[in-house]
């Protein structure tokens, strides 16, 4: 079964508003990543919190982590048309060498 | 560095062809996996790789096999294809030590 469950399934905004993609996820973990698909492509990471931080950030990237709600946060400021893609959340489940992937947040930034 | 290959890009199977998809890696990372991409359900771990000569199942395993003889490949089998297994299908490598994972470009197959 998926560890991680991103909300919502589909986005669509105007460019330069803010996108909030939220990530939930059921067993302990060391760490959880946000990766990025573009149509047809392969993923590419873009940011990793571990268990142990509560907030992180990468360019216009803002990523926050609660343990306590087991859910996660990737925040996509002053977006841009390039910006359109799917994004994933991944945890290595209970710690595990194993990463698994949640199904995805399709991302729709309108010019 | 070239990153992670993966060939071929697309394949066309009959339901009972068997086929190996390649995956290669020229990073030297230890960790290795496969997974399957369909419509609606993300990525399914296959099968996964933490070095040369070990491996062990993921979430659906059944109808693929996996073999790691070199650090650099790692090629998942489909023993008989069936429709079912039509996916897009990506490889992906890990350095022990590090939890970013980089992945292949895919490869898309149908099984008709």
């Amino acid at each position: 079964s998926q560890q991680g469950e991103e909300d919502p399934q589909a986005l669509s905004i105007q460019e330069g508003e803010n996108a909030t993609m939220n990530c939930s996820y059921k067993t302990s973990i060391n760490n959880l990543q946000w990766y990025r698909q573009n149509s047809g492509r392969g993923l590419v990471h873009l940011i990793l919190i571990r268990s142990n931080e509560r907030e992180k950030h990468s360019g216009r990237l803002r990523v926050t982590l609660d343990t306590s709600k087991k859910s996660s946060s990737l925040l996509i400021t002053a977006s841009r048309a390039a910006d359109t893609a799917s994004y994933f959340c991944a945890t290595d489940a209970d710690g595990s060498e194993k990463l698994v992937f949640g199904k995805g947040t399709k991302l729709t930034v309108n010019p | 560095n070239a990153g992670v290959t993966q060939t071929p890009k697309f394949q066309v199977l009959k339901t009972g062809q068997s086929m190996t998809l390649q995956c290669a890696q020229d990073m030297n990372h230890e960790y290795m996996s496969w997974y399957r991409q369909d419509p609606g359900m993300g990525l399914r771990l296959i099968h996964y790789s933490v070095g040369a000569g070990i491996t062990d199942q993921g979430e659906v395993p059944n109808g693929y096999n996996v073999s790691r003889s070199t650090t650099e490949d790692f090629p998942l089998r489909l023993l008989s294809a069936a429709p079912s297994q039509t996916s897009v299908y990506f490889c992906a490598s890990r350095n022990r030590d590090h939890d970013t994972q980089y992945f292949g470009p895919g490869t898309r197959l149908t099984v008709l």
